[in-house]
């Protein structure tokens, strides 16, 4: 059975900060996504890493892909307030396509001023 | 206008009631999804659906059923509702170019479901 678990499921910290999000999951798996969910509101696609040693980068987020370690991370740089959301990270069932993913309980992020 | 449009947004309902719950999408998207979210849980699979002619468990089906209509329109219900199920529910759908990358879920925005 899949199992995707992130740490830390809660995070407070101030505007200006660094810092990850982890990701680790059971199984192999080739690629793993991330998420964005705002309070009330639907998800949205962050990242899409592909192969081992993937990195992506958008503004002050960046995620990475240790497909050996089944690992990923999520770093936030110089953190702000737009930030604060809960982080979803997923994977594939099967390792291949992205039917039924298996998603991690979520990281609530605030960020304070 | 939403590319995957889900009615209603929030429902009521009591203990042993049937009810659906609606999903359409505008994105020409074979594959479709539902997933309910649990505060703390994350989102878990019910079923979902790679054609009309093909929909799969996922891994909390019990207690509900779902039909796909059209390419576009893929229903869920709850056949005799029970407090438990009690949860958030999001449609999905994927776009299958058969190339790497492709495969991101875009998310309705959301059913909260109530069971009294």
């Amino acid at each position: 059975e899949l199992k995707v678990e992130q740490n830390p499921l809660f995070l407070s910290m101030q505007e200006g900060k660094n810092y990850t999000i982890y990701c680790n999951y059971s199984t192999t798996s080739d690629r793993l996504y991330w998420y964005r969910q705002d309070p009330g509101k639907s998800l949205e696609s962050l990242f899409v890493l592909l192969s081992n040693g993937a990195v992506k980068q958008e503004g002050r987020l960046m995620a990475s892909l240790d497909t050996k370690a089944r690992l990923s991370t999520l770093h936030i740089t110089a953190a702000v307030h737009d930030l604060s959301a809960t982080y979803f990270c997923a994977v594939p069932y099967s390792g291949g396509g992205a039917d039924g993913l298996t998603f991690g309980k979520g990281t609530h992020l605030i960020i304070q001023p | 206008d939403a590319d995957v449009t889900q009615t209603p947004r929030n429902r009521i309902t009591k203990t042993g009631k049937r009810i659906m719950l609606e999903c359409s999408q505008t994105k020409g998207h074979d594959r479709m999804y539902w997933y309910r979210q649990d505060p703390g849980l994350g989102l878990q699979l019910i079923y979902y659906s790679f054609d009309v002619k093909d929909i799969n468990k996922g891994e909390i089906s019990d207690g509900y059923s779902v039909s796909r209509q059209a390419q576009a329109k893929f229903s869920l219900s709850l056949e005799s509702a029970i407090p438990n199920q009690t949860a958030l529910y999001f449609c999905a759908t994927i776009e299958d170019k058969g190339g790497p990358g492709d495969e991101k879920l875009f998310f309705g925005s959301g059913t909260q479901l109530s069971v009294l």
